[in-house]
């Protein structure tokens, strides 16, 4: 049974530039939720995707954006990169118990923006 | 808004003996839930245990046990017997449920814990 598996898994590009980053959720799962951790710091919380949708978006800009396919795959884009999106990036996916809805992570992708 | 709060930011433990690590949190909510996540320096967050709101018992996973006081709002995470592979980054999280069924995790700032041998 796979877990959460997420592309690629480094990344370095240059401010202004546009980034993809990708997510396949556990098997069984049909939500996903994308994190944003900085370094020395706990995850925040980007967006939720679910039934393909966008449902929550936490305090991030529109450069943000994502996108869930129908097999509950999930991408993460960000545009205009900025220095401060360095980051590690976490998919987790849910949908398992729905009364513990525990999130389970993916190993991340590290984006270093020069 | 909703908040967790990691006082330590880092520990030590020697190995084989038991170690606390803090959690508080704040919530108006009556339903919620609390998650303890192990993240190595390869940078997967790792599930370990998991509280509810209204579970009266202490939720127990192997060598980790969760010590709910509601009344004071903590949530710490106790390991039992430590051994060097859990030297790690420890986070506390919530579950904020938010409206249409949905939920976010709220994470603490983290411990980082090193067990000598």
């Amino acid at each position: 049974d796979a877990g959460v598996t997420q592309s690629p898994t480094h990344l370095i590009k240059t401010r202004g530039q546009q980034v993809t980053l990708r997510c396949s959720p556990k098997s069984g799962h049909d939500t996903v939720s994308w994190y944003q951790q900085a370094l020395g710091q706990g995850p925040q919380f980007i967006f939720q995707y679910y039934e393909e949708e966008e449902r929550q978006r936490g305090n991030f800009p529109d450069r943000f954006s994502g996108h869930q396919f129908p097999n509950y795959s999930s991408e993460l884009n960000v545009n205009a990169l900025l220095l401060g999106d360095s980051a590690l990036y976490l998919c987790a996916s849910s949908g398992g118990d729905r009364e513990v809805d525990e999130q389970y992570f993916g190993p991340g992708t590290r984006l270093t923006v020069t | 808004a909703q908040k967790i709060t990691q006082t330590q930011p880092g520990m030590f433990v020697q190995e084989k003996e038991a170690v606390t690590l803090d959690c508080t949190y704040d919530t108006s909510d009556q339903s919620y839930g609390l998650f303890w996540y192990k993240q190595p320096s390869s940078g997967e967050m790792i599930f370990l245990i998991y509280q509810g709101s209204y579970d009266e018992q202490n939720a127990t996973e192997g060598r980790y046990s969760l010590n709910f006081q509601k009344a004071r709002k903590s949530a710490n995470l106790v390991i039992s017997a430590s051994q060097l592979g859990d030297s790690a980054m420890y986070f506390c999280a919530m579950r904020e449920d938010l409206s249409g069924g949905y939920n976010k995790l709220i994470f603490g700032a983290g411990t980082r814990l090193a067990v000598h041998p």
